[in-house]
Parts: C-alpha cells; structure tokens; sequence
C-alpha cells in the first residue's frame, strides 16, 4: 500500500528566506505528483503537478523536483513572504495510471514570521 | 467563474440522520472525487466516478453513498452506518478519466455530528 511521509510537520522561518519541503513515497510506480496549498479551513489550491516522466516544475517562487526511483520530492520556496503560511501538502496517484484519486501525505504546517 | 462549488460550508447532523454534501463542477471534468479530510490525518478517498452512471468505492466508502447522474454533479450521502461523520469534506475533479491529470478542489463541507 502507497505512504506517503512529509518532513517537516512544521516549519517556522522568518520572512525571506528559502526553503525546502520533503516528500518521499514507499511505492515508486507513480503516474504523477501534485503539490498543494491548504489556508485554514479551506480547501486545496493545486501549486504544481510533476508527471512521472518529468524531473521538475516551476511556478513563480516555487521549484518542484521528482526523483521516482528514490521515492522522493522536494518544493523549494524562494524568498519566502508572510503569504506564504499554510499547510502545503504533497500527493501521488494512487495506482499506475488511471484517475482513481491521490494518497496524500498529512502536510507541513509553514509559518513565515514578518 | 469556472470551478468546483460544495455545498453547505457547515452542516451539523443528528445521531442516526443521513445528511447529503452537494459538490458541483462547471469544468466539463470527466472525474470526480470525494475525500475526507481529520485534524492531523492527510485526506483520504471515499468514493470517486471516472463517468457518468459510474463509480467506484476508494479507501474509506463503508457509511458512504455516492451517485453521478449528471457530469457536473456527484453529490455525497452520509449515512447512519458511519459511525465517525464529523470531519472536513472535500470534492474534486480533474479533466480526464482514462489518465492522471491534474486535480482541482472545491472549498469544502465541515460536517458536525450534535
């Protein structure tokens, strides 16, 4: 059965700096891996998706890389802004390629502190 | 605008009612999705539907029941045999159904059993 683990649970880092989030998944047969934004009590924002062939994608500030063999996935947040904060969340499909749903990591809780 | 509404944002259900979460999407996505979501647990899949009068149970279904009549619509019943209801739900959906693509998330049902 897919796990899907995220280090750290929580981070707190003053304004500006960058920083790293890690996701790593016990079955390296994915399709592909999406990372999301969660704000309090709301739903998910997708920031990225990597499919499986890919090593990594790029949105503004945001870096994702993929590394299947190794089961692993970083987001490299650039100049980090108060904005920031949520709960950022890493997911994988759940089965080699059909669109049957993501198993999902429980999130790193970021703060960025003005 | 286009996007995935869930409605009601809070729904609070007596012991022994079922209670039915709306989620309706304006994408034209084939896929659709139900996941629930507990304080410090990563979301996990209830039911999802890859077409029309079709879908498919994922990890969690017992005490859930679904329907997918319409494309747009998938809405989600929880019935009294779930024994645990109160959590955050939330809808999805994504493009294609033979393959992963990328997801899109509504803003959630916080459901409380009173």
């Amino acid at each position: 059965k897919q796990e899907v683990t995220q280090i750290p649970a929580a981070l707190s880092v003053p304004e500006g700096e960058n920083l790293v989030l890690n996701c790593s998944f016990t079955d390296s047969a994915i399709y592909n891996l999406q990372w999301f934004r969660q704000d309090p009590g709301k739903g998910l924002t997708s920031l990225l998706l990597i499919q499986s062939s890919q090593r990594e994608q790029t949105s503004g500030r945001l870096n994702a890389s993929l590394d299947k063999s190794s089961g692993r996935s970083t987001l490299y947040i650039a100049a980090s802004q108060p904005g920031d904060s949520a709960t950022y969340l890493c997911a994988v499909t759940r089965s080699g390629g059909g669109a049957d749903g993501l198993t999902f990591g429980k999130g790193t809780h970021l703060i960025i502190q003005p | 605008d286009g996007g995935i509404t869930q409605s009601p944002k809070y729904l609070f259900r007596k012991e022994g009612q079922n209670v039915t979460l709306s989620c309706e999407q304006n994408l034209n996505h084939d896929a659709m999705y139900w996941y629930r979501q507990d304080p410090g647990q990563g979301l996990r899949l209830i039911y999802y539907s890859q077409i029309v009068n079709d879908f498919q149970k994922g990890d969690i279904a017992e005490g859930y029941s679904v329907s997918r009549e319409k494309k747009e619509s998938f809405p989600l019943t929880v019935t009294s045999a779930q024994k645990n209801p109160t959590a955050f739900y939330l809808c999805a959906s994504s493009l294609q159904a033979t393959q992963y693509t990328e997801a899109f998330f509504g803003q959630g049902t916080r459901l409380t059993v009173v």
